[in-house]
């Protein structure tokens, strides 16, 4: 059974970090690229970024370019998401997902997400 | 960059057809997937590449994707289906994934 697990989440002050962290299992890790989505409470899904395979592509919402940084440990199936200079508007649950591809990218598995609330 | 508009709310009564579109700019050019979550649950992934469906997933679930307008239909609706929908493509220009602002679909 594929499995995602996130961890990490909580209350954070402006301006303050985080490091989201996801644990994966029930599927072959290493062959997907994986990604962060983010859901603002009463709002709609939100990509954030994605990782290749071997973590030597990355991409980024624009909103979070410079603050986020999106990673993986292959040997630990596991994927991260680092995130500094945290603002009010990136309270939101943060979901893990891995990446099918047939015709174009999807999200094939996704966890139940970890809740960030950045407030002072 | 590209922008897909979805109707806020849909209603459907028990047992009809429940049709939801998506629409952007010549969308029928590209995948369209189409993610089904329910109050306070992950999204699930229901329709893929405009009309396939992952394992598990209902064949009342269907969809397709011509022009400007991609449509997600579920046929007989039932009270389980109440729930947000979602689309989503990818922008191969900007290499960024783009969701639908998303339904709320109500089976009265």
């Amino acid at each position: 059974e594929v499995q995602l697990v996130e961890s990490g989440g909580g209350l954070v002050q402006p301006g303050g970090s985080l490091r989201l962290s996801c644990a994966a299992s029930g599927f072959t890790f290493s062959s997907f690229w994986m990604s962060w989505v983010r859901q603002a409470p009463g709002k709609g899904l939100e990509w954030v970024a994605n990782i290749k395979q071997d973590g030597s592509e990355k991409y980024y919402v624009d909103s979070v370019k410079g603050r986020f940084t999106i990673s993986r440990d292959n040997a630990k199936s596991s994927l991260y998401l680092q995130m500094n200079n945290l603002r009010a508007e990136d309270t939101a649950v943060y979901y893990c997902s891995a990446l099918g591809y047939s015709s174009s990218w999807h999200f094939r598995y996704w966890g139940q997400g970890t809740l960030v609330t950045v407030s002072s | 960059s590209y922008v897909l508009t979805q109707p806020p709310s849909v209603s459907v009564a028990p047992g009809q057809t429940a049709k939801i579109t998506c629409g952007g700019n010549n969308i029928g050019t590209r995948s369209v997937h189409w993610y089904q979550q329910k109050p306070v649950q992950a999204p699930v992934l229901v329709v893929y590449d405009n009309t396939d469906r992952p394992s598990g997933i209902p064949e009342r679930f269907s969809g397709s994707n011509f022009g400007n307008t991609a449509t997600l239909t579920i046929a007989r609706a039932e009270a389980g289906d109440e729930a947000d929908y979602y689309c989503q493509v990818w922008d191969s220009s900007s290499d960024h994934v783009v969701f639908g602002g998303g339904t709320k679909l109500t089976v009265l």
